[in-house]
């Protein structure tokens, strides 16, 4: 089963408004990733927030982090239609196990 | 372009077959993983190789078996192929065997089976 639960599953909006993506995940984590897809490639890493970080940003990404409620959110601010792809959050487990599990993905769509 | 390589990037077969998907790290990197991508399963982690050897197993079907060689290329075999099967098969790699770093994936292998 996926660790992470992405909502909404679908998110359309206009260009220059902000998209709001959230995560939630079960088990303690060692870090959270976000991930963008473009249909059909590959994944591309967008930012890292390690578990004693709440808060991280990345040019228009911010990216929020509450282990207490283990949950996540991605924030793209000013968005623009090249935004428009699938965004996956992943988790790095605090056990070692070498993989990242990724959840669903929201799709974004940004129309011009 | 994240330095991962994959083959082929399409392949379309029949059911009952058996295909090899090829993939080459980011020079210098150790560890390659294997995701499926499917419509109703998500991204699913298969399996990681860390310098030759197992690292981590995920949901791979006993179907499924994977090597990684000395010049730290792998390949990912898939037999007796189900029409369940199709999807976009990924490879990522990262320097090191801690898998809790940023992951650089290829571009994939689309398996369509008919």
């Amino acid at each position: 089963s996926q660790q992470g639960e992405e909502d909404p599953q679908a998110l359309s909006i206009q260009e220059g408004e902000n998209a709001t993506m959230n995560c939630s995940y079960k088990t303690s984590i060692n870090n959270l990733q976000w991930y963008r897809q473009n249909s059909g490639r590959g994944l591309v890493h967008l930012i890292l927030i390690r578990s004693n970080e709440r808060e991280k940003h990345s040019g228009r990404l911010r990216v929020t982090l509450d282990t207490s409620k283990k949950s996540s959110s991605l924030l793209i601010t000013a968005s623009r239609a090249a935004d428009t792809a699938s965004y996956f959050c992943a988790t790095a487990r605090s056990s070692n196990t070498g993989k990242l599990i990724f959840g669903q993905g929201t799709t974004l769509q940004v129309k011009p | 372009d994240s330095g991962v390589t994959q083959t082929p990037k399409h392949l379309i077969t029949a059911t009952g077959q058996r295909v090899t998907l090829r993939c080459s790290p980011r020079s210098g990197d150790l560890s390659v993983y294997w995701y499926q991508q499917s419509l109703d399963q998500g991204l699913q982690f298969l399996i990681q190789y860390y310098n030759g050897e197992e690292r981590a197993k995920g949901n791979i079907l006993e179907r499924f078996s994977a090597q990684q060689f000395p010049d730290l290329h792998s390949e990912l075999n898939l037999s007796s192929l189900e029409l369940g099967d199709s999807a976009l098969y990924f490879c990522a790699s990262t320097p090191t065997s801690g898998g809790t770093g940023e992951l650089f994936f290829g571009e994939g292998s689309r398996l369509t089976v008919l």
